[in-house]
């Protein structure tokens, strides 16, 4: 019940093109959903987050879209450029009673060609 | 943002040796830090949660012998591998939150460890 699904496993995608990423998750009492860009040999930086009470958030050109009947989330990466290539987990957590104990996807590998 | 510190980012050691890495919050205290394993291309597996001046929470197969954790202030948490195998081998990484920032975990930029 703690698992978070995530697909596709890898992605390319042209430079300008829109970068789809999507997660989904077994476990309702999750109230927080943030999305992770991570380089080699590099800590994973926060991009973006949201809570499931509203269904869209954007930030630059990053937005997540959050679907809370269906337990899914996804983020899209518009005018993507290769500086964007890296490895993105999305992840959930509990905040209220929960500790915020981050439960992360399996990671999709980004590259973002010329 | 927040900034975390992680020291060393690399270290190679010798079978039986332990090792200890550091893991710091620059500017916020840190009310919660956690540490993660991460294999080659694989995602981040939660080891334990540390909150400071108490005793750390380490997920179910986590052996709490073998990584030690200290959360001694609000700002320092160490992880030590004692006894290192080759086995250990792995990137360590933590995280720091602090309750007046919000939901955020601030990660470090994590420690290559290499058990030769």
């Amino acid at each position: 019940q703690q698992q978070v699904k995530q697909s596709p496993q890898s992605l390319i995608v042209q430079k300008g093109g829109i970068s789809i990423i999507n997660c989904a998750y077994e476990n309702t009492a999750f109230d927080y959903f943030p999305w992770y860009q991570q380089f080699p040999g590099k800590g994973p930086a926060l991009l973006i987050a949201i809570r499931p009470d509203v269904s869209e958030k954007k930030e630059g050109r990053f937005t997540i879209s959050f679907n809370k009947s269906a337990k899914q989330f996804s983020l899209h990466i518009m005018d993507s450029q290769p500086g964007d290539s890296a490895t993105y987990f999305c992840a959930a957590s509990r905040i209220t009673g929960g500790g915020n104990k981050l439960t992360f996807g399996t990671g999709t590998q980004l590259k973002v060609e010329l | 943002g927040a900034v975390v510190s992680q020291h060393p980012s690399r270290v190679i050691c010798k079978s039986g040796t332990s090792v200890k890495i550091e893991c710091r919050s620059l500017d916020f205290q840190a009310t919660t830090m956690f540490w993660y394993r991460q294999f080659p291309k694989k995602s981040l597996m939660l080891m334990a949660t540390s909150n400071e001046g108490s005793k750390a929470t380490y997920e179910q197969g986590v052996e709490k012998d073998k990584f030690l954790i200290n959360h001694a202030s609000l700002t320092l948490s160490t992880l030590t591998v004692t006894s290192a195998h080759p086995e250990d081998s792995s990137f360590y990484i933590c995280s720091a939150r602090e309750a007046r920032l919000g939901d955020i975990q601030y990660f470090g930029a994590g420690t290559r460890l290499s058990v030769l």
